[in-house]
């Protein structure tokens, strides 16, 4: 049984278009986090939710919006996709209170905008 | 400002000799430090962690060393293994802020040689 899990795994689309990707944890974490890894493959955090609370919000253009409509989802919509967004994104979890603040990741979704 | 710095993009080592992955940090207040492992088409997973209070975490065929003087730490394996050819990404966390936001290096790949 997958623990995090991300659809699609992959994804293709037109520059312009609005597209989102979803993820679900089934590990019972409170915090849930949004990854980009660029083309130099640097991983780098987006979002971070708290029990559905936005926490942390790097300096991410405002055409990407999560949500979480409960704490085991957190979904990603990104509106009027750029070249530049090309990269895969993962999805992550990890216990709150945990001592390592071990994250435990999705598969990741390969964005590719054409 | 790369807080996490993993300067050697790659490392190969023939099986059964150590492997010797290095990261280094620049911000003095991270207080965590964690190990990750790559597969391809993967997500990271877990490896090891070390808090900033010890210098040598050991969990079977991998250590990790803390340096908190010089700000580095160490992954060793010992012996390598071909199945531990994958990319290792070096992690650090100051729990007390940023709600615990991990901070990643940009990964070395390690090919393990039979």
């Amino acid at each position: 049984d997958t623990a995090v899990s991300q659809t699609p795994k992959y994804l293709v689309t037109q520059m312009g278009n609005d597209k989102s990707i979803k993820c679900e944890q089934n590990l019972g974490h409170d915090t849930m986090y949004w990854y980009k890894q660029d083309s130099k493959k640097f991983l780098k955090i987006m979002f971070s939710y708290n029990n559905k609370e936005l926490i942390i919000n790097e300096t991410v253009p405002n055409r990407f919006s999560p949500k979480s409509p409960d704490k085991a989802h957190l979904n990603l919509h990104i509106n009027s996709l750029e070249l530049g967004d090309s990269a895969v994104y993962f999805c992550a979890s990890s216990r709150q209170g945990s001592v390592s603040n071990e994250q435990f990741f999705g598969p990741g979704t390969r964005l590719t905008v054409l | 400002d790369q807080q996490v710095k993993q300067n050697s993009p790659s490392l190969s080592v023939q099986e059964g000799r150590i492997s010797i992955l290095n990261c280094d940090y620049t911000n003095s207040m991270f207080d965590y430090f964690l190990w990750y492992k790559k597969y391809p088409a993967e997500g990271p997973t877990f490896l090891i962690s070390i808090s900033s209070i010890k210098d040598k975490n050991e969990d079977g065929r991998f250590t990790v060393f803390l340096n908190k003087s010089a700000k580095h730490l160490s992954l060793h394996i010992v012996p390598s293994q071909p199945g531990d050819s994958a990319v290792y990404f070096c992690a650090a966390s100051d729990r007390n802020a940023n709600a615990g936001k991990s901070t990643f290096g940009d990964g070395t790949t390690l090919t393990v040689k039979p």
